[in-house]
């Protein structure tokens, strides 16, 4: 019974390079969220997927920064034009199909970007 | 907007000893509320939640944390912490209305435990 699956683990991309994240959600969930850690910070929200639709990208940046969830596959998370700013871990959490304020988020082991 | 306050950056406590970990929550109206632990280089796992009902609620690894309105807090506590206790505590909040379940987080607890 895989939990929530992520990679790379670990990825180095230069400034201007394009960084995509992978996130494989548990078994039988369809509703992905992603969130991003600063180094010595918190988890900020930026955004919540359900399979072929966006619910909530209102923590994504307005610009760089797109999100998918395709019918088939995993959830990306695509970075384009890094910048030195975009270091940090990137968690993903996927929940159950009901869709619920109740429903537990189960969070992957992240993605830990380093801008060069 | 909601918002999540963890006054305690850093907690240093001994093997054996009690342990308590503060959280204060800024909402119009009861959140749903949450404590995930995280180890090194690990995700985040969830260590107990409170949606309602009982004010005291018990998690996994002997947590419990109980739910103060008054005070808008919802503080973490463990009677005897053990060495693999170390780690970082966030504590969440998620919204009543929202669709789906958008969590709001604290900026964390690093705990380091004393042999």
């Amino acid at each position: 019974n895989a939990g929530v699956m992520q990679n790379p683990r670990h990825l180095v991309r230069r400034r201007g390079q394009e960084a995509r994240l992978r996130c494989s959600p548990m078994k039988g969930h369809s509703h992905v969220y992603w969130y991003r850690q600063l180094p010595e910070e918190g988890l900020k929200f930026m955004v919540y997927l359900q399979k072929e639709n966006i619910i909530d990208e209102s923590g994504m940046p307005k610009e760089r920064f797109s999100a998918e969830f395709p019918k088939e596959g995993p959830s990306i998370l695509r970075i384009q034009q890094v910048v030195r700013g975009d270091s940090a871990a990137y968690f993903c959490a996927s929940s159950p199909p009901t869709g619920q304020p109740t429903d537990t988020q189960y969070f992957g082991p992240g993605t830990r970007l380093t801008v060069l | 907007a909601q918002s999540v306050t963890q006054p305690d950056i850093h907690i240093t406590v001994s093997e054996g000893a009690s342990l308590e970990l503060r959280c204060n929550y800024s909402y119009g109206a009861t959140p749903y509320l949450f404590w995930y632990v995280q180890s090194p280089g690990q995700g985040l796992q969830l260590l107990l939640k409170y949606f309602s009902g009982d004010t005291l609620v018990q998690g996994i690894k002997g947590f419990e944390a109980e739910f103060k309105r008054s005070q808008s807090s919802f503080n973490l506590r463990k009677p005897s912490v053990h060495w693999s206790d170390a780690a970082e505590y966030f504590c969440a909040v998620g919204l009543i209305k929202a669709a789906g379940n958008k969590l709001t987080f604290g900026g964390g607890t690093r705990v380091l435990v004393k042999p």
